[in-house]
């Protein structure tokens, strides 16, 4: 079966803590991206990456860091987690970039709720 | 960023009744997709347009992008409570390589 599969999907932690979202995918996808989701403020990007060893910075990269070293995984790392960062965090893949989205469009993991206390 | 505004926020109504979202810009987009996104999932495609003053037909789902590609809009027809979910807007432009995310709006349909 197709998917993005995220781990873990809940995630509790302390300030400091340095943590990491792993997100997969199996339908051999160039490019991924994560998104924060937070009430009001709807899916805002963090990083994206077009191609293996190719990352690019989303609009609130701040706190994150992200590698693609293989073509399925992309996990997110926050170094020093810190309570803004309480959010519901989401990856996704695509066939092609967003530009070319009309064939190829973004097919989401489940999600990873994480809370910084 | 582009910035895409939903309206409304939210949206509470019958079944059987009709509704329309609205997804406005003052940008200009190359192409426009809709998602809907139930609880404890993440986001799924429902579907994407292109061309200025295109109108898509999903079964009950009409889905309209403006002449000007600034706007978009999702009519539900006898709306049920399994279009129960929240439904967000996104878009892309020629000098971005991000899809940009509206609000959303949170819809509830009552039985």
């Amino acid at each position: 079966e197709a998917q993005v599969t995220q781990n873990p999907r809940y995630l509790i932690t302390v300030t400091g803590k340095k943590l990491t979202v792993t997100c997969s995918q199996n339908m051999n996808h160039e490019y991924m991206s994560w998104y924060r989701q937070d009430p009001g403020l709807g899916l805002r990007q963090i990083y994206y990456s077009m191609n293996v060893e190719v990352t690019d910075k989303g609009d609130v990269p701040e706190g994150y860091k992200v590698s693609r070293k293989e073509k399925r995984n992309f996990p997110l790392i926050l170094e020093s987690p810190s309570p803004n960062q309480t959010s519901l965090y989401f990856c996704a893949s695509s066939f092609g970039t967003p530009m070319s989205s009309y064939n190829s469009p973004l097919h989401f993991g489940n999600g990873t709720r994480l809370t910084v206390t | 960023t582009q910035l895409l505004e939903q309206s409304p926020q939210f949206l509470s109504i019958q079944e059987g009744e009709n509704l329309t979202v609205y997804c406005n810009s003052s940008s200009v987009f190359s192409s426009l997709q809709w998602y809907r996104q139930e609880p404890g999932e993440g986001p799924v495609l429902l579907v994407t347009v292109v061309t200025g003053g295109e109108v898509k037909k999903l079964k009950r789902l009409t889905f309209q992008f403006g002449d000007a590609r600034k706007d978009s809009s999702l009519h539900i027809t006898a709306a049920q409570p399994g279009d129960t979910g929240l439904y967000l807007c996104a878009g892309t432009s020629g000098s971005a390589r991000q899809l940009t995310f509206g609000s959303g709006t949170q819809l509830t349909v009552l039985p």
